[in-house]
């Protein structure tokens, strides 16, 4: 079964719009890490975010939000003010586990191409 | 943050051939990964990288084809072995900061294209 469904292939949203990238996960471990990263044409991964299993609120990191609801097991990734800059795949992934032990590997999602519109 | 380099960033190979990729961290780490990318797809779990020990390979990926050396905490490589058109793809190497942030790192890939 997909441990991170991205349902989203591609997305358009018009700059300065806010937009959401859904991501929904499955796991049985208690804890675990979600991350999102961006990916534009040049191929690097672009770190963005990251939400851990016992935070308690939302992460954010400037225009970037996470959406975490743990009884819902989603995550999804808000952008704020999109800028034109931001066109890119962004791709959720979940660790499970804890970093020092155990099968600590880490799973992508298929990723959603995000276009914005000027 | 861990910044890591690949090399090389690009190359284009003959079938048949081989190629071995060089990541380089610039500070000590546990884990380092190795990636695949195949064009328009996400990214797959090559093998992790034990420092001193064979690499741990995930399902549908075999040493013979994908060997691994991690001879110390900041340095590792992945050859692509006997290279066939199906190899052609993006490899990342990555990281993960066991700190505080447990950020995971990537570095900036390796696009190979196998004629």
């Amino acid at each position: 079964a997909q441990k991170i469904t991205q349902t989203q292939p591609g997305m358009f949203v018009q700059e300065k719009e806010a937009v959401t990238l859904d991501c929904t996960y499955d796991t049985s471990d208690q804890s675990y890490g979600l991350f999102w990263y961006k990916q534009p044409s040049s191929g690097e991964m672009i770190f963005l975010i990251y939400q851990g299993s016992y935070d308690e609120q939302n992460a954010t990191e400037g225009r970037y939000s996470l959406n975490f609801q743990k009884a819902r097991k989603s995550a999804n990734l808000v952008i704020s003010a999109s800028q034109l800059g931001d066109s890119a795949m962004y791709f959720c992934a979940m660790r499970e586990g804890l970093p020092s032990g155990g099968s600590y590997i880490p799973t992508f999602g298929r990723g959603t191409s995000l276009i914005v519109h000027p | 943050s861990a910044v890591i380099s690949q090399k090389p960033s690009r190359d284009i190979c003959q079938r048949g051939t081989s190629l071995t990729i060089q990541c380089q961290v610039d500070s000590q780490v546990t884990m380092m990964f190795w990636y695949r990318q195949q064009p328009g797809q996400s990214l797959t779990l090559i093998a992790t990288a034990n420092q001193g020990s064979e690499a741990t390979y995930e399902s549908g990926f075999v040493i013979d084809k994908f060997p691994i050396s991690r001879p110390n905490l900041t340095f590792s490589t992945l050859t692509v072995s006997n290279m066939s058109p199906e190899d052609s793809s993006i490899y990342l190497c990555s990281v993960l900061d066991g700190g505080v942030s447990n950020e995971q790192f990537f570095g900036p890939g390796t696009r190979l294209t196998v004629l």
